[in-house]
Parts: C-alpha cells; sequence; structure tokens
C-alpha cells in the first residue's frame, strides 16, 4: 500500500537557520505530492505540491522537488522566521484508481526560536 | 470565496453517544474527505464522498459513517462512542473525483470532538 516516511521531530532552529525535512515515500505509480502546514488550533493549509518527477513546488520561501529515482520530497527553507513555527504534514495522493485520498506522514513540529 | 466550512468547532459527548459533524465544501467542489487527527496517531483517512456517493473509506469500524447531500456538504456521524474517538475531526474538498481533475484538497478547521 501507500505510505509517507517524514523525518521524525520535534525540530527546533534559531531564526534565519536553514530549514530540512525530511520526506520518503512507498507509492506505485506517479503520485502527487504535497506539503501541508498546520498552525496551532487550525486546520491544514497546502504550501505546495509536485505532480511529476522533477517537478519544483514552491510557496513562501519553501521548497521541494519530486524525486522519483529516491522517492523523496524533501522540505527546504532557506531562512526560517519564528511565524514558520507550525506542524508540517507531506502526503501523497495516488495517480487513478478508487484510493484518491490523501495519505499523510507523521508530521514534524518546527520551533523557530528569535 | 468562501472555504470549507466545519461546525460545531467543539463537541463534548459521553461514551456511547452519537456525534454529528458537519461540513460544507467550497462552492463548485463536488468531492468531500474526512480525516481523524488523533493525538499521537497522526491524520488517519475516514471516508471519501463524491456527487452524493461514498467513494472509499478507511480503516474504521462501521460505527463511522456519513452522507453527502445533494448541495455536496456533508455529514459524519459516530455512533457508540469510545474515548479514543476524541480527536479533531477534518473535512477536505475537492473540485472533482476524476484524475484530470486537480488533487488538490482544501481543508477546512476541524471540529474537536471531546469524548468523556
Amino acid at each position: 500500500g501507500n505510505s509517507v516516511t517524514q523525518m521524525e521531530g520535534p525540530v527546533t532552529l534559531s531564526e534565519e537557520a536553514f530549514l530540512t525535512i525530511n520526506c520518503t515515500y512507498t507509492a506505485t505509480g506517479y503520485p502527487s505530492l504535497f506539503w501541508y502546514v498546520q498552525y496551532p488550533g487550525e486546520g491544514l493549509q497546502l504550501l505546495l505540491k509536485a505532480t511529476k518527477a522533477d517537478d519544483k513546488g514552491s510557496n513562501k520561501g519553501f521548497e521541494a522537488t519530486y524525486r522519483k529515482e529516491t522517492t523523496s520530497f524533501h522540505l527546504e527553507k532557506g531562512s526560517v522566521q519564528v511565524s514558520d513555527s507550525a506542524v508540517y504534514f507531506c502526503a501523497l495522493m495516488p495517480f487513478g484508481g478508487s484510493a484518491r485520498q490523501l495519505t499523510f506522514g507523521s508530521g514534524t513540529q518546527l520551533t523557530v526560536l528569535p | 470565496e468562501a472555504g470549507v466550512t466545519q461546525s460545531p468547532t467543539h463537541l463534548i459527548k459521553t461514551r456511547g453517544q452519537q456525534a454529528t459533524l458537519r461540513c460544507s465544501p467550497i462552492s463548485g467542489h463536488t468531492s468531500v474527505y474526512w480525516y481523524q487527527q488523533a493525538l499521537g496517531l497522526g491524520l488517519q483517512f475516514l471516508l471519501w464522498y463524491d456527487e452524493g456517493e461514498e467513494r472509499n473509506r478507511g480503516n474504521f469500524p462501521p460505527r463511522f459513517s456519513g452522507r453527502q447531500f445533494p448541495n455536496y456538504s456533508s455529514e459524519l456521524n459516530v455512533n457508540a462512542l469510545e474515548l479514543e474517538d476524541s480527536a479533531l475531526y477534518l473535512c477536505a474538498s475537492r473540485l472533482g473525483r476524476g484524475p484530470e481533475m486537480s488533487n488538490e484538497q482544501f481543508f477546512g478547521p476541524g471540529t474537536r470532538l471531546t469524548v468523556l
């Protein structure tokens, strides 16, 4: 079946530090890949996505590249801010078939200190 | 444009009772998904409705059920509540179910269910 393995947290960084959150997946074919962010007390917001190999998703300074050869979709940001403190979820949706729901990783709690 | 809305925001029930949670998708979206976010268990897929029909369900017992109405809003019912049903229940909507449709799901703020 489909699965997403995400870097364990929590992660604590100082403001302006470089961020990497690792994500690898198992799926057949070419799933779509997503990063969602959840701020305290809120639902999920789509941060970025990629639908095919070598696509790079980017938003708000965050980037992730769909790597088919390593089945990875690592999230990066060059300089984090305190406002980036949240829980980050990596997710996939399979292409085609009846199971067109999201499969999520376990989430990574990020805290950025001033 | 209004986003996905969910009601109520919070719901407190006792063990054995029934809970009903509601979701209104983004206008024009026909697919509605339900996910459970329980403490320590991450986000688990519960149910998927599209155009009034259940399209898929996750690994949950039959006491979790729901429906989708003609206006595409949806209801999640949880019968015979157990303590471990305490969780944040998130609803998401998507434009449609075909692979040619955008894969993006838009989430509501969730309903926090507490079972005492």
